[in-house]
């Protein structure tokens, strides 16, 4: 049963330019979540995305938009880089009827540096 | 919002007991969970308290107090491999909202 996968698991980018990440959830899982966890810090959330719909959406900016696919795969997108983007992203799976626990369920995710 | 506190670092040795603590605000409680994460790696589930009191898996326990919005993490019989960083994280008014992290804890063990 794979896991969370994310791809690109690295890259580099410059200001100014736009990326993508990737994420396929874990089998069976209908949630997808993103976040950015920066050098130190802890997972802050980005948004959620349940039936192709951003259902939740933490304090980003609009550079930041997502996209979620009939698959439930789900992409990420940031506009405009800046330097305090560069971050390691995090995807995350869970089941929307999981209940209270609603256990995350991380892929290793895509390490962005903007120079 | 939530925001939660907990301590930027924990040092222990081998075999010994770690507790780190967690403290919440936030404006609806789901309950509070878990995480713990190897340098780099992906954050995996720990643990999940949804009611007062400790729940025990294993080495690990957890405690919730909703009265004080406080929780903690309890490690015993410490082993090499547990150092990594621990998160706590709450989910707000309801089921299936996004999970919010902490700062996390940073745990070493030595030898």
């Amino acid at each position: 049963d794979a896991g969370v996968t994310q791809s690109p698991t690295h890259l580099i980018k410059t200001r100014g330019q736009q990326v993508t990440l990737r994420c396929s959830p874990k089998s069976g899982h209908d949630t997808v979540s993103w976040y950015q966890q920066a050098l130190g810090q802890g997972p802050q959330f980005i948004f959620q995305y349940y039936e192709e719909e951003e259902r939740q959406r933490g304090n980003f900016p609009d550079r930041f938009s997502g996209h979620q696919f009939p698959n439930y795969s789900s992409e990420l997108n940031v506009n405009a880089l800046l330097l305090g983007d560069s971050a390691l992203y995090l995807c995350a799976s869970s089941l929307a009827s999981g209940g209270g626990i609603g256990e995350l369920f991380f892929g290793e995710g895509s390490r962005l540096t903007v120079l | 919002g939530q925001s939660l506190e907990q301590p930027s670092e924990v040092t222990a040795v081998e075999g010994a007991i770690v507790q780190i603590n967690c403290t919440y605000q936030t404006s609806g409680f789901y309950g509070l969970s878990w995480y713990q994460q190897h340098d780099g790696g992906a954050p995996t589930f720990l643990s999940y308290n949804a009611l007062d009191g400790l729940e025990e898996t294993g080495r690990f326990s957890s405690f919730l107090s909703r009265s004080d919005s406080y929780g903690y993490l309890l490690l015993q019989e410490l082993q090499m491999k547990d150092s990594a960083s621990y998160f706590c994280a709450v989910r707000g008014w309801q089921a299936g909202t996004a999970l919010i992290f902490g700062k996390g804890t940073t745990l070493s063990v030595s030898s």
